[in-house]
């Protein structure tokens, strides 16, 4: 099974939104409700932000947000901050107890 | 709170064995799904293994790359995750995490990580 599939950058000013996709097939974002998105600063491990598509941990602030459509899924982050510079990772449960990550997208704020 | 410290890795020789261990605190190893998850430098993640909690039956599971190679354990008593690694290739250099799991392979609190390389 390959990768999911991110775009390598993305990046947008202070306040603006962002959307990180993520593509993968019917056997793992398309077929399961279980796709996540993970942040990582460098140096740093990786953190919990989105889990079951659009659902945040305890401490996550409300203008990260998680969607799918089909056999994408989307991480959107609105009123964009420093702090939010970093890479972040798309995963999807993908059967047979196997998760698949996607290659990952760094996000600059300009 | 919930905390894992890795601990073990360093360089080793292709063919070689290395033992990981992940101390856990703030909950019982036991109890919990735990997996092993490896980032290869200057790329991505990819998950290695996971264990069940003793009550779904303590099993393990491994991805197809590291399957017959690695083996995942847990010591109850000093409440730490072990990856027993072997037959190292180049391939398994990366950096290797512990991790909780909320289900359905959700990572939820993470270690920070022991550098593995391995090289002749």
């Amino acid at each position: 099974q390959s990768a999911l599939t991110q775009p390598p950058s993305a990046s947008g000013s202070p306040g603006q939104s962002v959307t990180i996709s993520c593509t993968g097939t019917s056997s793992d974002i398309g077929g399961y409700k279980y796709v996540s998105w993970y942040q990582q600063h460098p140096g740093k491990a990786p953190k919990l932000m989105i889990y079951e598509v659009s659902e945040r941990p305890s401490g996550v602030p409300d203008r990260i947000s998680g969607s799918k459509s089909g056999n994408t899924a989307s991480l959107t982050v609105s009123g964009l901050q420093a702090e939010d510079e970093a890479d972040y990772y798309c995963s999807s449960y993908a059967g047979s107890n196997f998760v698949l990550f996607g290659g990952g997208t760094k996000l600059t704020v300009l | 709170e919930v905390q894992l410290v890795e601990s073990g890795g360093g360089l080793v020789k292709p063919g070689a064995s290395l033992r990981l261990s992940c101390a856990a605190s703030g909950f019982t190893v036991n109890d919990a799904w735990m997996s092993w998850v490896r980032q290869v430098p200057g790329k991505g993640l990819e998950w290695v293994g996971l264990l069940r909690r003793r009550a779904s039956g303590g099993t393990p599971e491994y991805a197809a790359s590291v399957k017959g190679r690695f083996t995942i354990s847990r010591d109850v008593s000093q409440n730490t995750l072990y990856l027993q690694m072997s037959s190292l290739k180049t391939e398994d250099t990366g950096v290797y995490y512990c991790a909780t799991d909320r289900g359905w392979l959700t990572f939820d609190c993470w270690g920070q990580g022991t550098p593995v390389t391995v090289s002749s």
